[in-house]
């Protein structure tokens, strides 16, 4: 069965610090991954998604991911972070070989952001 | 563009009463999710209609939960009777259409308590 991995439950970074959170798959093939954000009482928001390709995406908020198949990871970075970053981040993996979209998501990583 | 709304935004129940939730996708949005996202867990898929035919309920507790999307629209989500561990968040989503490569736009959630 796929499964999704954060092992960072909660991280705090200094407002204008990088940022990596990390995202581990287990799945038998190449799995489409995503990650999402969340904020206090929001839904979730697509940050970036890989389907295949270079392995670097690009996503909004000047948010990146890479992946890599060796390690079977889909870690997401950031540059700079601001304090208008904080908030939950989930990392989700989904089917390949079906034609409709079930995601699989991680437990969440909560991002803290100290001035 | 309107995005997907969810009612009510807060519910407190007793153990064994009956609670339903409301959705409304996005305007031309084939297909609705709902997931369930329990206090430090990722969400977790429960129910996928495509229009008004349901593509996957295996994570559904048919035995206590049912779901509905009559007209392909709207859809409403039910839990009856209640329990304990049915406290959560209940995320509505939709999307453009079934394929794997379609964004996922999510509701803010409604969060159920139940006592």
């Amino acid at each position: 069965a796929q499964s999704v991995t954060q092992p960072d439950i909660h991280i705090t970074v200094s407002e204008g610090a990088s940022l990596e959170l990390r995202c581990n798959y287990s799945y038998g093939a190449t799995p489409y991954l995503f990650w999402y954000v969340q904020s206090p009482g929001q839904g979730l928001q697509l940050l970036l998604k890989y389907f295949s390709g270079d392995t670097l995406v690009q996503g909004i908020k000047g948010f990146e991911a890479e992946f890599k198949r060796s390690q079977s990871s889909f870690n997401l970075r950031k540059p700079s972070v601001h304090w208008s970053d904080a908030a939950e981040y989930f990392c989700a993996v989904g089917p390949m070989n079906t034609g409709f979209q079930k995601l699989v998501f991680g437990t969440g990583t909560r991002l803290l952001v100290s001035p | 563009e309107a995005g997907v709304a969810q009612s009510p935004r807060y519910k407190i129940i007793e153990k064994r009463q009956s609670v339903a939730f409301w959705c409304n996708p996005i305007s031309g949005h084939a297909t609705l999710y709902w997931y369930q996202q329990i206090l430090g867990q990722g969400p977790k898929l429960l129910i996928q209609f495509q229009n008004n035919g349901v593509v996957d309920d295996s994570q559904l507790p048919k035995d206590r939960f049912s779901a509905e999307r009559l007209k392909g629209v709207d859809s409403t989500l039910k839990i009856q009777p209640a329990k304990l561990e049915d406290s959560a968040v209940y995320l509505c989503a939709s999307s453009l259409e079934i394929g794997r490569t379609y964004e996922q736009y999510f509701g803010p959630g409604t969060r159920l308590t139940v006592t």
